[in-house]
């Protein structure tokens, strides 16, 4: 069965600690990985997308690693600023289909 | 560039009553897909259209679901008749053709059934 999971569901951080957020999968016939971002009553925002041929993509403060054989994926977020909280969510594509499979996410608060 | 859109924002709906979501895709993008999340679970996917035909539609719950694209634009799915664990946020997403693993999803649709 092909499964994503994020823990922990909901973490803090002090302003200006870098973010770890983890994300593992079961299938390592993994097609790519990709890390979206909900803030409430929004829809998703994709952040960054790792195919898998590809061990890591940066976009700014935000830092994305696929690590296939040990089925995990993680997003770094440096820095951290109250307008990082959002929730989190992981999603990924397994060979054989067109549909993400998404983990349940990590809500993410910033204190200032 | 307009994004994926959905309509309505929100129902609230009773047992038994029916209900229609829409989605607009990007216009140009000849894949749509259903996605669902009700409470405290993950998104998980419903369906996926390529232009108008059902691609893949093995994550439909049951057969009071039923969606359509027709002229392969903008898709609806009906819900008769809704019951009560079918309230949850129902998203739509699209991606252009030969790149199904880029999806843009819109803001979602939030089904109340009471």
């Amino acid at each position: 069965k092909q499964e994503v999971t994020q823990i922990p569901a909901a973490l803090s951080v002090p302003e200006g600690e870098n973010l770890v957020l983890n994300c593992s999968f079961t299938d390592s016939a993994i097609y790519n990985l990709q890390w979206f971002r909900q803030d409430p009553g929004k829809g998703l925002t994709s952040l960054l997308l790792i195919q898998s041929s590809q061990r890591e993509q940066t976009s700014g403060r935000l830092n994305a690693s696929l690590d296939k054989s040990s089925g995990r994926s993680t997003l770094y977020i440096a820095a951290s600023q109250p307008g990082d909280s959002a929730t989190y969510l992981c999603a990924a594509r397994f060979s054989g289909n067109n549909r993400l499979a998404f983990g349940k996410g990590n809500q993410v608060v910033v204190i200032p | 560039e307009a994004g994926v859109t959905q309509f309505p924002s929100h129902s609230v709906i009773e047992k038994g009553q029916t209900v229609t979501l829409r989605c607009d895709p990007i216009s140009g993008h000849d894949n749509l897909y259903w996605y669902r999340r009700v409470m405290g679970k993950e998104i998980k996917f419903l369906l996926h259209f390529v232009k108008e035909s059902k691609q893949d539609e093995s994550g439909m719950p049951n057969n009071r679901f039923l969606a359509e694209r027709t002229g392969g634009t903008y898709s609806t799915l009906k819900v008769q008749p809704a019951e009560l664990e079918d309230s949850g946020v129902y998203f739509c997403a699209s991606s252009p053709w030969g790149r199904p693993g880029e999806q843009y999803f819109g803001p979602g649709t939030r089904l109340t059934v009471t």
